[in-house]
C-alpha cells in the first residue's frame, strides 16, 4: 500500500526555525511535493523535489533522500502567518495522481 | 486571472437528493481531479481526468460520478448523497507536462448531507 507519515501537530516560536518531517513508503516514486493550507482554504504549492538534496526558496527549503524515503520542509524566520497545515504528497509515477499525507498543523506562537 | 473555480462554495442538502458541484479552470490544463478532505484523514482523491473524455477512479470513488466533456470543466456528481459524504471538496488542475507540474486547487466546497 501507500503510506505517508508526518507529525500531526507542531508548535514553534515566531522568528525561530522549524523542520517538518515526512516519511513515505510508496510503490514507485517520481517526485515529492509540499503544500501549505491555511484553515478553511485551498492548499497552495510550496516546493517540489525529485532528486536528492536541498531545494531553497526564500524562507522555505525542502530536502529529499530517496534512499531513506524521507523529506523535510524547513521554515526559517517564522512568522505568525506561517501558522497553517503543511501537506506532504508523493507522485508514484509519471501519470499517477498524488498521494497526500494527513498534514502537519503548525502553530506559530509569540 | 488564472484560477480554478468551484460552485457552490457551501451546500446543505438531504439524503438522496442528487447534486452537482461544478469545477472550471481557465489555464488550459489537461489534468483535473477531485479530492475530499476530512479531519484526521487528509486529502483523498475521488476521481481524476487526464484529458477530455478520459476519467479514472481515485482512492475513494464510491458514490461519485464525474464527466469531462470539455477541457475546462470537470463536474462532480452525487447521484444519491448520504451523510458520510459530508466533507470539504476540492477540485484541482495541472498542466501535466511531466512530473514537475504543481496542482492548482479551487477554493473548496463545504457539503453537508443531512
Amino acid at each position: 500500500g501507500q503510506n505517508i507519515d508526518q507529525p500531526t501537530e507542531m508548535t514553534a516560536t515566531e522568528g525561530a526555525i522549524v523542520q517538518i518531517n515526512c516519511t513515505y513508503q510508496t510503490s514507485g516514486f517520481n517526485g515529492l511535493f509540499w503544500y501549505q493550507q491555511h484553515a478553511g482554504e485551498a492548499p497552495t504549492f510550496l516546493s517540489y523535489n525529485v532528486l536528492d538534496g536541498l531545494e531553497e526558496k526564500g524562507r522555505f527549503s525542502s530536502f529529499l533522500s530517496r534512499s531513506k524515503g524521507y523529506s523535510y520542509l524547513l521554515l526559517k524566520e517564522l512568522q505568525m502567518k506561517d501558522s497553517a497545515s503543511y501537506l506532504c504528497a508523493v507522485r508514484r509515477s509519471g501519470n499517477t495522481p498524488l498521494v497526500f499525507g494527513k498534514g502537519t498543523r503548525l502553530s506559530v506562537i509569540a | 486571472e488564472a484560477q480554478v473555480t468551484q460552485n457552490p462554495r457551501y451546500l446543505i442538502t438531504v439524503t438522496g437528493k442528487k447534486l452537482t458541484v461544478t469545477c472550471s479552470q481557465n489555464m488550459n490544463h489537461e489534468y483535473m481531479s477531485w479530492y475530499r478532505q476530512d479531519p484526521g484523514l487528509g486529502l483523498r482523491q475521488i476521481y481524476y481526468s487526464m484529458n477530455v473524455e478520459v476519467t479514472d477512479k481515485g482512492d475513494v470513488p464510491e458514490g461519485y460520478k464525474v464527466s469531462r466533456k470539455e477541457k475546462r470543466n470537470f463536474p462532480l456528481i452525487l447521484e444519491s448523497p448520504s451523510p458520510n459524504q459530508t466533507s470539504l471538496y476540492f477540485c484541482a488542475s495541472s498542466l501535466y507536462k511531466g512530473s514537475t507540474d504543481e496542482q492548482f486547487f479551487g477554493p473548496g466546497t463545504r457539503l453537508t448531507v443531512l
